[in-house]
């Protein structure tokens, strides 16, 4: 298993397109978080899964954005209408279901709106 | 609600030296703790887990302390390599609930100079 991967690794989008990023995580980490991080900041919580089951979105996770896990194997995380204020470096991180366990980031996708 | 603060914000030292980073957090209550390094334009590398029991945890020339009750942590690198130089931010998970999703600090730019 080599870890945690995201694609693309970069993706350059106009104003007002839709973007899908995908989350491949470490096959048996049964549970993927989404965070986004812009420039200077630590990475910020959107959502995480269980399995297929999406239980916790933050309120960063605009009605414009949507995560997704069929089969609680890969995930895509879509921006809807994307706006300027979507550039970041977005973030996806798989764990064990223990509380106490390590979480693995992969490599981030960023994304840039003009 | 869970706070973390890394201090300092940069830091910049001679190839050699030994260099302790600073963690904080507000809410004591937290399972564990992780260090992470991250290069620029990259994901995050975890670098180290200190579970709430424990006090000290060692990883080659990175050493992690936690002193929960006064909510601090430090990462202390020894003999500093320009190969160090990197954010490194620490992370807690969010107080109570199911979930692990992480708050992170702001991260601290070090830069080790040749």
């Amino acid at each position: 298993d080599t870890g945690v991967s995201q694609n693309p690794r970069h993706k350059i989008t106009k104003r007002g397109q839709n973007v899908t990023f995908r989350c491949d995580p470490i096959s048996e980490h049964n549970r993927l978080y989404w965070y986004r991080q812009t420039l200077g900041q630590g990475p910020e919580f959107l959502t995480y899964f269980q399995n297929e089951a999406q239980l916790e979105k933050s309120r960063l996770l605009s009605d414009r954005f949507s995560a997704e896990r069929p089969k609680g194997s890969f995930s895509t995380l879509e921006i809807q209408r994307t706006e300027q204020g979507d550039s970041a470096m977005y973030l996806c991180a798989s764990s064990l279901r223990e509380l106490d366990t390590e979480a693995f980031f992969g490599q981030g996708t960023r994304l840039t709106v003009v | 609600k869970q706070e973390v603060t890394q201090i300092p914000a940069a830091l910049s030292v001679p190839e050699g030296e030994n260099l302790v980073l600073n963690c904080s957090f507000t809410d004591s209550a937290i399972y564990n703790l992780q260090w992470f390094r991250q290069d620029p334009g990259k994901g995050l590398t975890s670098l180290l887990l200190i579970q709430s029991s424990q006090r000290e945890q060692t990883s080659g020339r990175l050493n992690a302390s936690l002193d929960k009750s006064s909510g601090r942590s430090t990462l202390y690198i020894a003999a500093s390599q320009p190969g160090d130089s990197a954010t490194y931010l620490c992370a807690v998970p969010s107080g109570g609930g199911a979930t692990n999703k992480l708050i992170f600090g702001t991260g601290t730019l070090l830069a080790v100079q040749p």
